[in-house]
């Protein structure tokens, strides 16, 4: 089973308005991360946004906020004000904090492309 | 800030090449990782470290090889390529406190043919 499901393969959006990018994840473990990476066209990996799993408040970075749901096991990405240098694709990662090993497990992304 | 750089950014290799993807942080991190991203996909874990001298693998390890013998540099080993293994190649590092972990940051990646 995948641990981090990502349906949207592609989500348009016009500037200026708000967008959510769905994930959702399957863990065990009581500890755990989630994380949002923005991936442009140039190939780097940008870190956006961090959820640690018994933060009560959902995190936000500026236009970014995460959406935690827990129960839901949903971490849902918003994006406020879209700008066309938004256009990337979105990758959203979790951390098992219970492992020993600290990676990252990431779903299969989504590509959002803002219109003018 | 060098944070954590590889080399080189592109490469092409015949079938059956070897080479090393390098890796250094300057972050004094504890651990270390190598993912590959194929065209289309989120990246997965090839194989990570969790100290100088210390290595194991990762979800996808067929085919590479790692050695960690600094804190600093994580090389990461390809012999005999194959057109499977051509993908984007990106290095992390991440600091383990004794009781969480601090942020992944990556590379800026190296993209691979393999032709």
């Amino acid at each position: 089973a995948q641990k981090i499901t990502q349906t949207q393969p592609g989500m348009f959006v016009q500037e200026k308005e708000a967008v959510t990018l769905d994930c959702t994840y399957d863990t065990s473990d009581q500890s755990y991360g989630l994380f949002w990476y923005k991936q442009p066209s140039s190939g780097e990996m940008i870190f956006l946004i961090y959820q640690g799993s018994y933060d009560e408040q959902n995190a936000t970075e500026g236009r970014y906020s995460l959406n935690f749901q827990k129960a839901r096991k949903s971490a849902n990405l918003v994006i406020s004000a879209s700008q066309l240098g938004d256009s990337a694709m979105y990758f959203c990662a979790m951390r098992e904090e219970g492992g020993s090993q600290g990676n990252l497990i990431f779903g299969k992304g989504t590509k959002l492309s803002v219109k003018p | 800030n060098a944070g954590v750089t590889q080399t080189p950014k592109f490469r092409i290799l015949k079938i059956g090449q070897s080479m090393t993807l390098q890796c250094t942080q300057d972050m004094n991190h504890n651990y270390m990782y190598w993912y590959r991203q194929d065209p289309g996909m989120g990246l997965k874990l090839i194989y990570y470290s969790v100290g100088a001298g210390i290595t194991d693998k990762g979800e996808v390890p067929n085919g590479y090889n790692v050695s960690r013998s600094t804190t600093e540099d994580f090389p990461l080993r390809l012999e005999l390529a194959a057109p499977s293994q051509t993908s984007v190649y990106f290095c992390a590092s991440s600091y383990w406190g004794g009781s969480e972990f601090g942020g992944q940051y990556f590379g800026p990646g190296t993209r691979l043919t393999v032709l």
